[in-house]
């Protein structure tokens, strides 16, 4: 079984356009996050939620969304895309001892055109 | 803001090598650090975490070293194999300020037979 999971693999759209890319994880973690990996390879902090509470949201457009229906899903809405969004975007999430860090998900290639 | 940065964003080694990938960190309140490994294609992958009452971890064939002193971080990699090939990065958390890890650029290690 995957222990985080994110829905699609890949996403391409048109500029404008709205989409959501969805994640689960069954390790029972308290603490979800979004990351996004740039072209470069750098990973930045989007979004952090502690069980359906947000707690930490970087400097992010509006029109990303994040939502957390119960605290082992969180999904990520982004509307009117841009090309700028061309990007990997992670999910993780952690226990709350924070041991060993952070469980990643496969990512999800968002490409804008 | 502060981050954590790596020197070198390509290493080059024969494999049966010994590998050294290095880490530099700004923030002298980080008092958590961890290594990650992505693969193409897929998430980071836990390797191997440090805490900063200690300044060596060791591991199946890989060794952290951790520095105040100079808040220099190292991840030793023995006898390096092809399935090494990937990005490591080196990530740091102040835990007293919850769960908020923060990467440093990447490094690609490639490992030629």
């Amino acid at each position: 079984d995957t222990a985080v999971s994110q829905t699609p693999k890949y996403l391409v759209t048109q500029m404008g356009n709205d989409k959501s890319i969805k994640c689960e994880q069954n390790l029972g973690h308290d603490t979800m996050y979004w990351y996004k990996q740039d072209s470069k390879k750098f990973l930045k902090i989007m979004f952090s939620y502690n069980n359906k509470e947000l707690i930490i949201n970087e400097t992010v457009p509006n029109r990303f969304s994040p939502k957390s229906p119960d605290k082992a899903h969180l999904n990520l809405h982004i509307n009117s895309l841009e090309l700028g969004d061309s990007a990997v975007y992670f999910c993780a999430s952690s226990p709350p001892a924070f041991n060993y860090g952070y469980t990643f998900g496969s990512g999800t290639r968002l490409t804008v055109v | 803001g502060e981050s954590v940065g790596l020197h070198l964003p390509t290493l080059s080694v024969q494999e049966g090598d010994n590998s050294i990938i290095n880490c530099a960190y700004s923030n002298s309140a980080s008092d958590y650090f961890i290594w990650y490994k992505q693969e193409s294609g897929k998430g980071p992958q836990f390797i191997i975490d440090i805490r900063s009452n200690m300044d060596k971890r060791q591991g199946q064939r890989v060794t952290v070293l951790l520095n105040k002193t100079v808040k220099h971080l190292s991840l030793q990699i023995a006898a390096t194999q092809p399935g090494d090939s990937a990005v490591y990065f080196c990530a740091e958390n102040i835990m007293t300020s919850g769960s908020r890890l923060t990467f440093g650029e990447g490094t690609q290690l490639t490992v030629n037979p």
